[in-house]
């Protein structure tokens, strides 16, 4: 089983909608974050955990909500999708406190917003 | 600020034929750098890492060396496979308040080894 699981592996709705992306992860990390990917713009950071307590903006969180609802589960929430928000998104964990920590990716959500 | 420039894609290459792909990054103190992979359909893997000046980051064969004067942080490899091909990230990590990193990523380039 992958130690970071992303719901769903592809998404299509329609502009107006409300649609909420799952995260789950066995790794026991407290660091949970969301970012999106888009064709030549790399990944951007929408949202990061830090513990359950814990949320903070990323870079574009404009039209994003998230909620750490465990450790382990971190949702990523767009309140009323439009086109522009069609991306590849995905969650990544890490366990340390340093800047070398490396990041586990889950494997991705295709979202599509027509 | 903070920012990863990556060589544009996309490359093709032969099977055994030398690797660079270049990345240069503009950071405000002293980042630490990584190359993320991903494969078709999956999500990013860490390749290797550099967390200090001269340091060399290498694993599966690629290499990449922290060079701050020329803020470069270049990845290599010497004879390629066709399993290689796929986008490859360049990254640098700063940390942020209370302990955590940010990952700030380059534009990706996509890889593609012919047999």
């Amino acid at each position: 089983d992958a130690d970071v699981t992303q719901t769903p592996r592809n998404r299509i709705t329609k502009t107006g909608k409300r649609i909420m992306l799952e995260c789950s992860q066995t790794k026991g990390h407290d660091r949970m974050y969301w970012y999106r990917q888009d064709p030549g713009l790399g990944l951007r950071l929408i949202y990061y955990s830090f513990d359950v307590k814990d949320i903070n903006k990323g870079e574009i969180s404009d039209g994003y909500s998230v909620s750490r609802q465990a450790q382990a589960k971190f949702s990523l929430s767009l309140e009323s999708a439009i086109p522009n928000q069609t991306a590849l998104y995905f969650c990544a964990t890490s366990g340390g406190r340093s800047a070398n920590e490396k990041l586990f990716f889950g494997s991705g959500t295709q979202l599509s917003v027509l | 600020g903070n920012s990863v420039t990556q060589m544009e894609g996309p490359v093709t290459l032969s099977e055994e034929a030398f690797l660079t792909i270049n990345c240069t990054y503009t950071a405000t103190g002293y980042p630490s750098l990584f190359w993320y992979v991903q494969y078709p359909g999956e999500g990013l893997q860490l390749l290797l890492k550099a967390t200090k000046a001269d340091d060399k980051g290498s694993n599966k064969g690629f290499e990449a060396t922290y060079r701050k004067e020329t803020t470069s942080f270049h990845l290599e490899k010497g004879s390629v496979q066709v399993s290689d091909s796929a986008v490859y990230f360049c990254a640098l990590s700063i940390a942020i308040i209370q302990g955590a990193q940010k990952l700030v990523f380059g534009q990706g380039t996509r890889l593609t080894i012919n047999p």
